[in-house]
Parts: structure tokens; sequence; C-alpha cells
């Protein structure tokens, strides 16, 4: 299966800032997603990163305060923007190999004050 | 309701015994998954079943697509098994996003 790296691993930023977060696969995959965990939640889909297009968003998650990019099939990248303590959670890339599920990335970990 | 449910939310048990973690789920689905977290955060995937048993080491996995259910098997646990088991599946229709379970809190006590 694909391997997975997402920089940076934790960060703990103030409130009012924003933070770009990478993730980067081995092997070229069809499908990236970006998902969110916040304490003691599961896993939420925030959004289908598109190479060369505009991301898909869920309801409730809007491009001004995800921005996300995928330049390639290998590369993508989620913004938090305009950060509050509501947004202190755990991110996470997932892809979709050639062959099916790919799996996921080890997560961002962000705290904001 | 969630599409997806887990049970137990917590278990404590002692070393050595069999575990046991259950998944309902309420839509069609083309796979369900076990993934296992550890308190970093970072995501290990266990095992992608769409019918039958898979059985990896000392994890087991069955799911049964009539009673839409899946089990996942701990034998012979060990303090090192202690994380969150997360179920989730694939929906047929959905481009292969996931829906997640709540995950089970998993304690293996020495």
């Amino acid at each position: 299966s694909a391997v997975i790296s997402q920089k940076p691993s934790r960060d703990i930023c103030q409130r009012g800032t924003s933070l770009t977060i990478q993730c980067q696969v081995d092997s070229q995959v069809t499908m990236m997603f970006w998902y969110r965990q916040q304490p003691g939640q599961s896993l939420t889909l925030i959004a289908t990163a598109n190479q060369g297009s505009e991301a898909t968003y869920e309801s409730g998650f809007v491009i001004d305060k995800f921005p996300i990019s995928r330049p390639n099939l290998t590369f993508s990248t989620l913004t938090v923007s305009n950060m509050s303590p509501e947004d202190s959670s755990i991110y996470l890339c997932s892809v979709v190999g050639l062959a099916g599920p790919g799996g996921f990335g080890p997560g961002t970990r962000l705290t904001v004050l | 309701k969630n599409e997806v449910e887990q049970s137990p939310q917590n278990l404590t048990a002692q070393e050595g015994e069999f575990i046991t973690i259950n998944c309902s789920y309420s839509v069609g689905i083309s796979a369900l998954h076990w993934l296992q977290q550890h308190p970093g955060g970072g995501i290990v995937s266990l095992f992608m079943l769409s019918s039958g048993k898979k059985k990896h080491g000392r994890l087991i996995a069955t799911i049964n697509i009539q009673e839409k259910h899946s089990s996942l098997h701990i034998t012979a646990s060990h303090p090192r098994d202690s994380a969150v088991y997360i179920c989730a599946v694939a929906r047929l229709q959905g481009a292969q996003k996931l829906v997640f379970g709540q995950g089970t809190r998993l304690t293996i006590n020495p």
C-alpha cells in the first residue's frame, strides 16, 4: 500500500493565524481526502482534493476556511485559515490508490490557543 | 442515529483475554475497514473487508453483509494492543468516501 507522510506532525498556533498541512504520497493515487477529528469525536470528511481543480467540500466546510490544493497526483495541502480554538483537532489525509483504498497519513495534531 | 455504530465504547481487559469489538451499519456498503489509532493520533489500517473473514497475526475480522455487522477479535491480548479501534464503511454510492464509527477505546492491563 502507499506510504503517506504529513507535515507538520503537530503544531501549536495562535488564534487568527493560518496553518498549511502537507500530504505526500510515494505513488500516484486516484483520490485524496482530508479528514478532521475533533477531540473525542469520530473522523469527519472535510473535502475531496481534486487534481488540478477546486476541491469538493462536504456540508459545513467552506473553501475560505479550508483552502485545499492538489497540484499533482502525489501531493496535497490543506490550510486551516483564521484559526480559533475550535479548530484544535487531528487532521488526516487519506488516499485511494489505483488498486483501491491506500490508507491514511499519520495525522497532524493542531492546538489553537 | 449514526450510520455506523460501534460497541462497546470503552473496554478494559486483562492481558491474555480474548477481545471482541462490534460494528453495525445501516447503509449499503462496498467495503468495511477496521482501523487502529494510537494516542499520537496516527491511524493504521488493519483490515478491509467486503465479505467473510480475514486474519492477521492475533487479529481476526469478520463481516456479515446480510446482517450489516462486523466484528474485530484480538486473541491473547497484550498491553501494546491498547488503542482506539475504529470501524469505517465505504458507501455503495459515495466515491470511496468513508463514514466512521465513534471508535472503541481498548485498554489492556498487564
